[in-house]
């Protein structure tokens, strides 16, 4: 079973800033598979970009994500008051497993 | 624009059988897309439960499988999960989510909290 690890767990930022949030999987995988999401207090996941780098429909350029062997990163050019939320990365084979989360505070 | 609701009793009593229903909106369960289940606990974090295609195929967590159901009603244009012999390690937030491919999922539902407890 590939375990994903996020880091850090806590990212500290103002507004405006950039966010660089970082999943390592346990072994190789295919890039097409790994997504992201973004998890705003007291609501569900919202899908952010899936097969690593595409943006899902309605999410704004500001997120991007990227891919190297068992690095994958989503970077936030410049942080709106509506980030400040949990971010997970998510890795399907035959099953879903998601990672721990890394929180983004103000 | 397709919606998802979840609905079903908040608290279950350990032993018994956690049953959950979500309803879609917008779109015809028939016409396609993955339907599927996640939760999310303090303990456990995001757990994905399993989905269901149109076509009528499951695909389970092997951890939850030997306990886990996951139905659609094309009539009712509905999807359920059935969870059997619960534990307090099973209170948490279910979601309901969707997507045209069973790799991810794009729509959610707003979760509900289920408590396991006598």
């Amino acid at each position: 079973e590939i375990v994903l690890t996020q880091s850090p767990g806590t990212l500290s930022l103002s507004p405006g800033e950039r966010a660089t949030l970082s999943c390592r999987t346990s072994q190789d995988i295919d890039s097409r598979f790994l997504a992201w999401y973004r998890q705003r207090p007291g609501r569900a996941p919202s899908l952010l970009l899936y097969r690593a780098s595409v943006r899902a429909a309605g999410v704004p350029d500001r997120f991007s994500g990227s891919a190297s062997g068992t690095d994958f990163t989503l970077t936030i050019s410049r942080l709106e008051p509506e980030d400040f939320a949990v971010y997970y990365c998510q890795h399907y084979d035959t099953s879903i497993t998601f990672g721990p989360g890394t929180r983004v505070d103000i | 624009q397709l919606q998802l609701q979840e609905s079903g009793p908040g608290l279950v009593k350990p032993s018994e059988t956690l049953a959950l229903t979500c309803s879609v909106s917008g779109y015809s369960i028939s016409a396609g897309f993955y339907w599927g289940w996640i939760r999310q606990s303090p303990e456990k974090g995001l757990e994905w439960i399993g989905s269901v295609h149109q076509s009528g195929s499951t695909f389970y967590n092997p951890s939850l499988k030997s306990r886990v159901t996951i139905s659609a009603d094309t009539s009712k244009n509905e999807f359920s999960l059935k969870l059997n012999s619960v534990t307090a390690a099973d209170t948490a937030i279910y979601y309901c989510g969707a997507d045209s491919s069973v790799r991810w999922y794009f729509y959610w539902g707003q979760g509900l909290l289920v408590t396991v407890s006598s």
